[in-house]
């Protein structure tokens, strides 16, 4: 049973570029959601995807967007980087039917680095 | 808003020694309480969460918590860690409701030494 997967695992950009980071859920998962974690720091909420629509969405900017595919995948884009948007971002999937609660399961990040 | 304090930046045991990591929580309505665990260049992993029922919830490697709802705390324990202990702790909340997004404290940086 494979877990939650990202691509790329590491990825350096400069500032004003734009970036697309990839997750695959869970199998059997229908709900996945973006974190950012900044280093020495836990991980903050950036927005949640359900049938293909941002359901919740974290204080972030409209520069960070995202997608979920009918295969439940999702894509995480941030535009104009800036050097503040250096961070390991991390995608988590869950049941949202799930009897017992919303238990996430992480992916193992993707590590954005702006110079 | 949602809030988690974690209350220790970074303690330092030695091996055999007991720990409690505090997690304080503010929402006003009923939550999922997680904790998880980063090791070194490794992922989020759960150690152990609460959803409802007994408060003294057991996780993985030794480790349990117990909620207090009085106090809005849920505090990490372990009788004796060991040096593979050694690891970023965090605590996150959710409201009990399917599909909520967590928040997380900011993490606890334990160093066990051998």
């Amino acid at each position: 049973d494979a877990g939650v997967t990202q691509s790329p695992t590491h990825l350096i950009k400069t500032r004003g570029q734009q970036v697309t980071l990839r997750c695959s859920p869970k199998s059997g998962h229908d709900t996945v959601s973006w974190y950012q974690q900044a280093l020495g720091q836990g991980p903050q909420f950036i927005f949640q995807y359900y049938e293909e629509e941002e359901r919740q969405r974290g204080n972030f900017p409209d520069r960070f967007s995202g997608h979920q595919f009918p295969n439940y995948s999702s894509e995480l884009n941030v535009n104009a980087l800036l050097l503040g948007d250096s961070a390991l971002y991390l995608c988590a999937s869950s049941l949202v039917s799930a009897r017992q609660g919303n238990e996430q399961f992480f992916g193992p990040g993707t590590r954005l680095t702006v110079l | 808003a949602q809030s988690v304090s974690q209350h220790n930046h970074h303690v330092i045991l030695s091996e055999a020694a007991s720990l409690e990591l505090g997690c304080n929580y503010s929402y006003g309505g009923t939550v999922n309480l997680f904790w998880y665990v980063q090791y070194p260049g490794q992922h989020l992993q759960l150690l152990l969460k609460y959803f409802s029922g007994d408060p003294l919830v057991k996780g993985i490697k030794g480790f349990e918590a117990e909620f207090i709802k009085s106090k809005f705390s849920f505090n990490l324990r372990k009788p004796s860690v060991q040096w593979s202990d050694t690891a970023e702790y965090f605590c996150a909340v959710t409201p009990a409701h399917y599909g909520q997004n967590f928040v997380f404290g900011p993490g606890t940086r334990l160093s066990v030494l051998p």
